[in-house]
């Protein structure tokens, strides 16, 4: 399983834009890049995922290198809410399996 | 729509019992994932079941098996239980299980005395 590397924690002030590094050199073409999140005391959560373009929802926006190697989690208007443990991970499209192989993540704290 | 229910929340059992731990995914969805969640190995996938068959398997001992029911309901058991089972214990289902959004339940929270 390719391997992703996060730091271990950020912090960030209420309000503003929050990115989120992830590093992934060993990615392979059929690989999609996810991102959870676990918010205290509870299960993780999907956040967003993609391929190769830059993706966008209501929770936040995925922005690609064009060499695919890494990846930024951008959370436009942090709220205290956001706080929680943000997990990269890369899933092989072609490998017919729902495991999600977890790395340390990193520890969002966000400032009032 | 109903989210992933785990069963029971909590359970203190002592060394050397078994325990089944009950996941109820979101109706329609036929992967099953289970994790294992600690403070010093983080989250650990256990195993993955689709369709009542076991498709993936993460690296546990023996003493951690699962099953899934033909209404995609699955239970992990965990037998000859070790104080270092002490955990969360996480299970996400998904529609297709291949890259789909996986939806985690509650956990359970098992301590071993």
């Amino acid at each position: 399983d390719a391997k992703t590397t996060q730091p271990n924690s950020m912090e960030s002030n209420e309000e503003e834009p929050v990115h989120l590094p992830c590093n992934h050199s060993t990615i392979s073409g059929t690989d999609y890049i996810h991102w959870y999140r676990q918010l205290p005391s509870q299960g993780p959560e999907y956040v967003i995922h993609g391929l190769t373009s830059n993706v966008n929802n209501r929770m936040a926006s995925l922005a690609i290198a064009e060499d695919r190697k890494s990846s930024t989690l951008i959370l436009h208007r942090a709220t205290l809410r956001d706080a929680a443990v943000y997990y990269c991970i890369l899933r092989d499209v072609s490998s017919n399996t729902g495991k999600l192989i977890f790395g340390q993540g990193t520890t969002l704290q966000v400032k009032p | 729509k109903a989210g992933v229910t785990q069963t029971p929340r909590y359970l203190i059992k002592t060394r050397g019992q078994q325990v089944t731990l009950s996941c109820s995914p979101i109706s329609g969805h036929r992967s099953v994932s289970w994790y294992q969640q600690t403070p010093g190995q983080g989250l650990q996938f256990l195993f993955e079941y689709f369709s009542e068959t076991q498709r993936n398997k993460g690296n546990f001992p023996g003493r951690f098996s699962g099953r899934q029911f033909s209404n995609s309901r699955s239970e992990m058991n965990v037998s000859t239980l070790e104080l270092g089972d002490s955990a969360l214990y996480l299970c996400a289902s998904s529609f297709q299980g291949d890259f789909a959004e996986a939806f985690f339940g509650q956990g359970t929270r098992l301590t071993v005395v």
